[in-house]
């Protein structure tokens, strides 16, 4: 099965707060799990993406925790800032194949002060 | 810098009219794909391209058609515009070879259909 599915569908956090966003996935051949960021009136971006050899990214206050036996990865905002607003997606493929990422379907990430 | 762009940020067209949507990459990328946006469904795959000339359905080709002519340029075909067409049009590129290189969108065509 192609699916992920991402959950929740809206999130709201206070300033300062942990955001977090989860998605699982079936196609145990998926090997690259991305997470893109979409600003309003903007295209989705690159925010950090995870490899299953690894079982935890860090990118400043974002953190990818990937958990392959549960074929479940998550999104970590630390300290969430109103900046973070934002629409998130995560998606997976597998890169030795010729076929487009798979994507969830969003969470609308509201921080509010 | 890398850069997308797609021919208008809005379009508003009548039912039954040809629609086409432009979309061009300065950035020499292999790949090139068309989503829509829609409340709750997320992004959706219509078409992508892998090469000049080559084409391939997504999840939700109906109703659309694709050219690609040259590499850096994408375009989508609405033969006969509905209105559950209306929607946010996204197109994006990627380096290649292998769809998971980083994908990089335009900013998308908000298209009503009236």
């Amino acid at each position: 099965q192609q699916q992920v599915k991402q959950s929740p569908q809206s999130l709201i956090v206070q300033k300062g707060g942990i955001s977090i966003i989860n998605c699982a996935y079936e196609n145990t051949a998926f090997d690259y799990f991305p997470w893109y960021q979409q600003f309003p009136g903007k295209g989705p971006a690159l925010l950090i993406a995870i490899r299953p050899d690894v079982s935890e990214k860090k990118e400043g206050r974002f953190t990818i925790s990937f958990n392959k036996s549960a074929k479940q990865f998550s999104l970590h905002i630390m300290d969430s800032q109103p900046g973070d607003s934002a629409t998130y997606f995560c998606a997976a493929n597998w890169d030795s194949g010729n076929t487009p990422l798979v994507f969830g379907k969003g969470t609308r990430l509201s921080v509010i002060a | 810098d890398v850069k997308v762009t797609q021919s208008s940020r809005y379009l508003v067209k009548r039912t039954g009219e040809k629609v086409f949507l432009e979309c061009v990459q300065d950035m020499d990328h292999e790949n090139m794909f068309w989503y829509r946006q829609d409340p709750g469904l997320g992004l959706r795959l219509i078409y992508f391209s892998y090469d000049v000339k080559m084409k391939e359905k997504g999840d939700i080709p109906e109703g659309y058609s694709v050219s690609r002519e040259k590499k850096e340029r994408f375009s989508l075909i609405l033969e006969s515009a509905s209105t559950n067409q209306t929607s946010m049009y996204l197109c994006a590129s990627s380096l290649g070879p292998g769809i998971s290189y980083e994908q990089y969108f335009g900013p998308g065509t908000r298209l009503t259909v009236t």
